[in-house]
């Protein structure tokens, strides 16, 4: 059964450093998301993307974060300058429409020192 | 303003027992809930959602919307059943989820 994968599971970086988390949703899907969980907390939508443009992003997702998909398989989350607040695990979904179930990666845990 | 509660992090029930996990939403309009399961070191799946009035692996959950409740239900408790469960609120533009805080499933054998 197709599956969302993510890259790499665990990421440390320092902050202010860049980091780029990677997704690959399955193949048919037209729709792509990001949202987050930090430790504890609830999960949260970040952003959606649709025809290569967000269609929906969050107040989580300011200038500091940007998505991208680079070719034709992977969807990309970038935080440009890491927080210590930006540790969090990392959940990329993937639908095939808009209205239909969002499947769910492993996930991709940030930790920021 | 458009928000889901869980208010129990916690929960553990005998194995056979019934269980209820509850989930409490704000949203003005038709509401379009779910139930979402992690098993240990697995991805978040989906569970169940309302509008197929449905029940997996033995779990339902109604729509009451006088009391703006989705609760899960299962009638006898299985060891499989012990996870983290996740109550999900569709956002207008349908394209954002709102989740809870999670419930911790625990079943004891």
């Amino acid at each position: 059964e197709p599956e969302v994968t993510q890259t790499p599971s665990h990421q440390v970086t320092q902050m202010g450093q860049e980091v780029i988390l990677r997704c690959v949703p399955i193949s048919n899907h037209l729709y792509f998301y990001w949202y987050r969980q930090i430790l504890g907390q609830k999960v949260e939508f970040l952003v959606s993307f649709y025809n290569n443009e967000i269609s929906e992003k969050s107040e989580i997702f300011d200038d500091q974060f940007s998505v991208e998909r680079p070719d034709g398989s992977n969807f990309t989350l970038k935080i440009r300058s890491t927080k210590l607040e930006d540790s969090a695990m990392y959940f990329c979904a993937s639908s095939e429409f808009g209205y239909n179930e969002q499947f769910f990666g492993p996930g991709t845990r940030l930790t920021v020192l | 303003a458009q928000r889901v509660t869980q208010p129990e992090k916690l929960l553990s029930v005998f194995k056979g027992a019934p269980v209820e996990l509850k989930c409490n939403y704000s949203y003005s309009g038709s509401p379009e809930l779910f139930w979402y399961v992690q098993y240990s070191r697995q991805r978040l799946q989906l569970l169940l959602r309302h509008i197929s009035r449905e029940s997996i692996k033995g779990f339902t959950a109604d729509l009451n919307k006088g009391e703006t409740s989705f609760h899960l239900k299962k009638p006898f408790a299985q060891e499989e059943d012990s996870a983290m469960y996740y109550c999900a609120l569709r956002g207008r533009t349908g394209n954002q989820f709102y989740f809870g805080t999670g419930t911790s499933l625990t079943v004891i054998p």
